[in-house]
């Protein structure tokens, strides 16, 4: 079964410094990944995704994730870090079994001091 | 403005009620999603519907029922089958596969 997981509950950074977010991946075949981000009692929003090609992937609010095929990773990055990005981010990744399942890992809480 | 509107935004139940939780999009996107939400378990996929008239059980279906009559419209009842139903209830539609628009959620809370 295709799943992420996403292993640090929590990450502090402060503003100005690069962040990052981390997610590993376990699927069969090539990998459909992708990142999401949730601001508070709201639903998620689509940040970007990774299909094939580039293994850097450019997306919102410039935010960009670094797809490693050999460490099975798929980290979310920003080089500088603002209090807006404040949030809570999923990693999530396309099941092989129905192209429209899509299966979230559990979260990564965010938290950029000032 | 295209989008998801779920409602209600908060809903309270006795138990052994059903609920009907409403979901509507406008994006004519041809897919629709029902998630669950529970903190530190991340999302949870309850049903998804690729196509009028058919749908599909996801990960955790048991005390779910959904219809989808409408390409707009997906909406999920939470019956008194379901032994813990108080959680945060996410809907989405999509049109390419894996970029979810997602509506603003509905909390259910069971007294």
């Amino acid at each position: 079964a295709q799943s992420v997981a996403q292993p640090e509950d929590q990450v502090n950074v402060a503003e100005g410094n690069p962040l990052t977010v981390k997610c590993t991946y376990s699927v069969s075949g090539n990998p459909y990944l992708f990142w999401y981000v949730q601001y508070p009692n709201r639903g998620l929003q689509f940040l970007l995704k990774y299909i094939t090609g580039d293994n850097l992937v450019k997306g919102s609010y410039g935010f960009e994730a670094e797809f490693n095929k050999s460490q099975t990773s798929f980290h979310l990055k920003k080089p500088s870090a603002l209090v807006s990005d404040s949030a809570l981010y999923f990693c999530a990744v396309r099941d092989r079994s129905s192209a429209s399942k899509i299966i979230f890992g559990s979260g990564t809480r965010l938290s950029i001091r000032p | 403005d295209g989008g998801i509107t779920q409602s209600p935004k908060y809903l309270f139940r006795k138990e052994g009620q059903n609920v009907t939780l409403s979901c509507e999009q406008n994006l004519n996107h041809d897919a629709m999603y029902w998630y669950r939400q529970d903190p530190g378990q991340g999302l949870r996929l309850i049903y998804y519907s690729q196509i009028v008239n058919d749908f599909q059980k996801g990960d955790i279906a048991e005390g779910y029922s959904v219809s989808r009559e409408k390409k707009e419209s997906f909406p999920l009842t939470v019956t008194s089958a379901q032994k813990n139903p108080t959680a945060f209830y996410l809907c989405a539609s999509s049109m390419v596969p894996g970029e979810l628009f997602f509506g603003e959620g509905s909390r259910l809370t069971v007294l």
